[in-house]
């Protein structure tokens, strides 16, 4: 199937990190993204990973990867108010790397 | 290095009309996809277009269609309007090549139907 499952909301105090967990069905799954969307505005790519990879970091951003249960998460150290946006994981696949498959994304609610 | 534009920003249509998008993407960039964004189906790709060629589609009717021209930019239309079409439509750039593409995307056209 298609099916890239992502929890809808997540909610933590400023300067604590966050993880948001997202969960893919397909095999053959070749880079898995994320990006984050704030309001009124399009996707701002924040990062992404190659499958054959199982963590990759990126400043404040921290990716792990587990392959074999297809479970990818997006940890963000030090969150800030303004890291307050839904984030989307994505995934493409072999032959395929111009169409992105994405969870419903994640409400990400940082207070203060 | 400019970003992905996309015109218009909004776009208000009634049933049974038939709409234009217009994508700009990142000079350089030779790939250009699109996607329909709503409250209800999340971020669903409508079709990819790679040196003037379709590449890859999604699942959506015939009313959707596409084209590219020389210079990469990309047009979408929508014929026969359905309220159900009314959504944030994005465009998004990469420069196309292997099965990792960073896809640049555009600030979005919000196409309300009446």
């Amino acid at each position: 199937g298609e099916d890239v499952e992502q929890s809808l909301f997540l909610s933590v105090r400023e300067g604590d990190s966050s993880v948001i967990n997202c969960t893919y069905t397909d095999s053959s799954s070749t880079y898995l993204y994320w990006y984050k969307q704030e309001p009124g505005a399009g996707l701002q790519l924040l990062t992404y990973i190659f499958s054959n990879m199982d963590m990759k970091q990126d400043q404040r951003l921290t990716v792990l990867l587990n392959k074999k249960d297809k479970h990818l998460s997006l940890r963000i150290a030090d969150t800030q108010t303004g890291d307050s946006a839904i984030y989307f994981c994505a995934e493409s696949r072999h032959n395929q790397g111009g169409k992105l498959i994405f969870g419903q994304g994640t409400e990400l609610s940082v207070k203060p | 290095k400019a970003g992905v534009t996309q015109t218009p920003r909004y776009l208000i249509k009634t049933r049974g009309q038939q709409v234009t998008l217009s994508c700009s993407p990142i000079s350089g960039h030779r790939s250009v996809s699109w996607y329909q964004q709503t409250p209800g189906q999340g971020l669903q790709f409508l079709f990819e277009y790679f040196s003037e060629t379709q590449r890859n589609k999604g699942n959506f009717p015939g009313r959707f269609s596409g084209r590219q021209f020389s210079n990469s930019r990309s047009e979408m239309n929508v014929s026969t309007l359905e309220l159900g079409d009314s959504a944030l439509y994005l465009c998004a750039s990469s420069l196309g090549g292997g099965d990792h593409n960073e896809q640049f995307f555009g600030p979005g056209t919000r196409l309300t139907v009446l």
